[in-house]
C-alpha cells in the first residue's frame, strides 16, 4: 500500500491480558517510530528504529512494553499485562531518510481500550 | 531534542490568514523545522518543513527567523477543514518529540 498501515484499528481487552499491535511501514522507509496518545493529550514518544541499528527505547514507559522490528519491515508493539492507563491510541510513523529532512508519515493508529 | 513553545490555542475566521508561532530557541544547527497537524480522530500529517529559508507549498508557508530560534506557519486562507492541532518540531535524526501543539479553531 501507499501509506503506513496499522492493525488492529480498534482493540478492546481485559486488564491483565497481553496485546500486540502491528505496523506496516511504507516500503523502503528505513526509520520507524511508535507513539502513544491518550485521550485529549499530545503524542508521547515510545521507541524509534533506524535500519539495523539498536533501537532508541528511551520512551517506553515500563518493562511491560516492548517492540520489535526485523530489518526495514513490519514492527510489532507488545504490551504485557495491560493496565487501564494503557488505554490510548498507538500511532506508528515511518520515514525515508536518516538525517536531513526526515519527514514522518503516520498511520491511522490503533485504539486500545483496557477494561 | 530542542524545546518548543507554542500557544495552547488560537482562533481564526474562515477565509482569513492565520499565523501560528513557534519558539525553538535551543534548536541545533542541523535541525530542520517541521510542522505537522492532527485533524480530529486522525494521525498527524505533514504540513511543511524548512531549514533556513522561507518555504511555500500548496498547504502553507513557513517563515523562519534569521536566527532560527522561532518560526511561523502561515495558512493564507483558513478553511473549516484547517481546524486541527498544529505541532512544530525541530528535528534531524533519531527520535522526534511532539509537544502539546496549538489547537486552531476556525469560525465560519
Amino acid at each position: 500500500g501507499a501509506g503506513v498501515s496499522q492493525s488492529p484499528s480498534n482493540k478492546v481487552t481485559e486488564k491483565g491480558k497481553d496485546v500486540e499491535l502491528r505496523c506496516d511501514p511504507i516500503s523502503g522507509h528505513t526509520a520507524l517510530y511508535w507513539y502513544r496518545q491518550r485521550l485529549g493529550q499530545g503524542l508521547e514518544f515510545l521507541i524509534y528504529f533506524q535500519g539495523n541499528s539498536a533501537p532508541d527505547k528511551s520512551g517506553l514507559p515500563s518493562d511491560r512494553f516492548s517492540a520489535e522490528r526485523t530489518g526495514e519491515s513490519v514492527s510489532t508493539l507488545t504490551i504485557q499485562r495491560t493496565q487501564q492507563e494503557d488505554s490510548a491510541v498507538y500511532l506508528c510513523a515511518s520515514s525515508s531518510s536518516y538525517g536531513g529532512a526526515n519527514v514522518l508519515t503516520f498511520g491511522a493508529g490503533s485504539r486500545l481500550t483496557v477494561l | 531534542d530542542a524545546k518548543t513553545t507554542q500557544p495552547n490555542s488560537m482562533e481564526s475566521n474562515e477565509e482569513e490568514p492565520v499565523h501560528l508561532p513557534c519558539n525553538h530557541s535551543t534548536i541545533s544547527g542541523t535541525d530542520y523545522i517541521h510542522w505537522y497537524r492532527q485533524l480530529p480522530s486522525q494521525g498527524p500529517e505533514y504540513v511543511i518543513h524548512g531549514l533556513t529559508s522561507n518555504v511555500n507549498n500548496r498547504m502553507a508557508s513557513l517563515a523562519i527567523a534569521e536566527d532560527r530560534k522561532s518560526s511561523t506557519l502561515i495558512l493564507h486562507r483558513a478553511t473549516l477543514r484547517d481546524a486541527a492541532v498544529y505541532y512544530c518540531i525541530p528535528h534531524n535524526a533519531g527520535k522526534s518529540t511532539f509537544g502539546d501543539g496549538t489547537t486552531l479553531t476556525v469560525k465560519p
